[in-house]
């Protein structure tokens, strides 16, 4: 089974609109992270953003919020007032077995590739 | 501050040749990762080292050494190319092996023919 999914391979939006990219996870570890990450077209890797499983408010930073739904296993990045500089794919991950150490491994869904349109 | 530094940034191989894709890190981070991505597929760990001396395998090991003789360097060892393992490889690494940002690389683009 996929640990993690992002069922919308592609997304357009329109500028200045807010737009939500999907992700569900799989994981019987209490206590984990997920993560979103940002890859443009000239293929670096950009952290946006990250959510502890027992945080109790949704992760923000700058225009990016995650929508956390614990019971739904869902981690939904939103990106609100989308800039052409958006355009980008985009990728969720989790750490696994964050209590019991092991490294920083992060597994990564398969990503969704957003086009921010005027 | 230089951050994760990957070498070369392309490579062309024939089948059956081997190299060696280098990574350093200037942030004295324990931990440090290889993972690699195609397309359709996300990224994929190969190997991964909690520090000096220390390393294991990921997801996708075979057909990848990796060794780990100083906190800075995570080599990552092909020793005989494969068409399969065309790909863009990543490096990556984070402070300690629980912290939560890891920065990566700005990856090397294998072409096996």
């Amino acid at each position: 089974a996929q640990k993690i999914t992002q069922t919308q391979p592609g997304m357009f939006v329109q500028e200045k609109e807010a737009v939500t990219l999907d992700c569900t996870y799989d994981t019987s570890d209490q206590s984990y992270g997920l993560f979103w990450y940002k890859q443009p077209s000239s293929g670096e890797m950009i952290f946006l953003i990250y959510q502890g499983s027992y945080d109790e408010q949704n992760a923000t930073e700058g225009r990016y919020s995650l929508n956390f739904q614990k019971a739904r296993k869902s981690a939904n990045l939103v990106i609100s007032a989308s800039q052409l500089g958006d355009s980008a794919m985009y990728f969720c991950a989790m750490r696994e077995g964050i209590l019991t150490g092991g490294g920083n491994k992060l597994t990564f869904g398969t990503g969704t590739q957003l086009k921010v349109e005027l | 501050n230089a951050g994760v530094t990957q070498t070369p940034k392309f490579q062309v191989l024939k089948t059956g040749q081997s190299m060696t894709l280098q990574c350093a890190q200037d942030m004295n981070h324990e931990y440090m990762s290889w993972y690699r991505q195609d397309p359709g597929m996300g990224l994929r760990l190969i190997h991964y080292s909690v520090g000096a001396g220390i390393t294991d395998q990921g997801e996708v090991p075979n057909g990848y050494n990796v060794s780990r003789s100083t906190t800075e360097d995570f080599p990552l060892r092909l020793l005989s190319a494969a068409p399969s393992q065309t790909s863009v490889y990543f490096c990556a690494s984070s402070y300690h092996r629980t912290q939560e940002k890891l920065f990566f690389g700005s990856g090397t683009q294998l072409s096996v023919l």
